[in-house]
């Protein structure tokens, strides 16, 4: 069993549309989560950064952790063409040295 | 404002050459990080260094070195290239405490 589960998609949907993304995790460890969008041929981009369980809102992205599920989840509101990415979710037992575990990344596009 | 740097962007290389991959970054990050991401994949860690002159071994490290003698530099070399080293590589650092990673945008890496 992977440490970090993560659909890989992929996932289309129309603009405007609410989009749901989610991780499953193995590791009671954890306690930071990142979701973090990679552009094709670009570096991972960090999007939301949450510790511990609870909800975190930027703008039109809202982050979820439940950690007695061991599920995180990433929205997006209001989707437009230029959220078409994948979106890799990551985790770590530790805010210091914070050795990331990533899940597989989910291919998302937005269809004008 | 450079951020992390990595040279080359592409690289083809034959079984059993060597090499070095360059990371830099300008943001006086005390941590910073190797990342391998085959297709379709997450992010493995390789090698990270939680400061000058000391690294540690990652997920995956079998068949790479690290040195760190500045905070802002931190190749990766790859001494007989095998064609499971074929990847998009990526580097990453970090400031103290709770922060996240920035990473840049990669080296595409084929051994032939």
């Amino acid at each position: 069993q992977k440490e970090v589960e993560q659909d890989p998609g992929p996932l289309s949907v129309p603009e405007g549309a609410i989009v749901s993304l989610n991780c499953t995790y193995s590791n009671s460890a954890f306690q930071y989560f990142m979701w973090y969008r990679q552009y094709s041929r670009k570096g991972p981009e960090l999007l939301m950064y949450t510790y511990s369980s609870g909800n975190k809102e930027d703008g039109r992205f809202t982050a979820q952790v439940d950690k007695s599920s061991k599920y995180i989840s990433l929205f997006i509101r209001d989707s437009q063409p230029s959220d078409s990415a994948t979106y890799l979710c990551a985790m770590s037992a530790e805010g210091g040295a914070q050795k990331l575990v990533f899940g597989q990344g989910t291919r998302l596009t937005i269809n004008p | 404002n450079a951020g992390v740097t990595q040279t080359p962007k592409f690289r083809i290389l034959k079984i059993g050459q060597s090499m070095t991959l360059q990371c830099t970054q300008d943001m006086n990050h005390n941590y910073m990080y190797w990342y391998r991401q085959d297709p379709g994949m997450g992010l493995k860690l390789i090698y990270y260094s939680v400061g000058a002159g000391i690294t540690d071994k990652g997920e995956v490290p079998n068949g790479y070195n690290v040195s760190r003698s500045t905070t802002e530099d931190f190749p990766l070399r790859l001494e007989l290239a095998a064609p499971s080293q074929t990847s998009v590589y990526f580097c990453a650092s970090k400031n103290q405490g709770n922060q996240p990673q920035h990473f840049g945008d990669g080296t595409r890496l084929s051994i032939l």
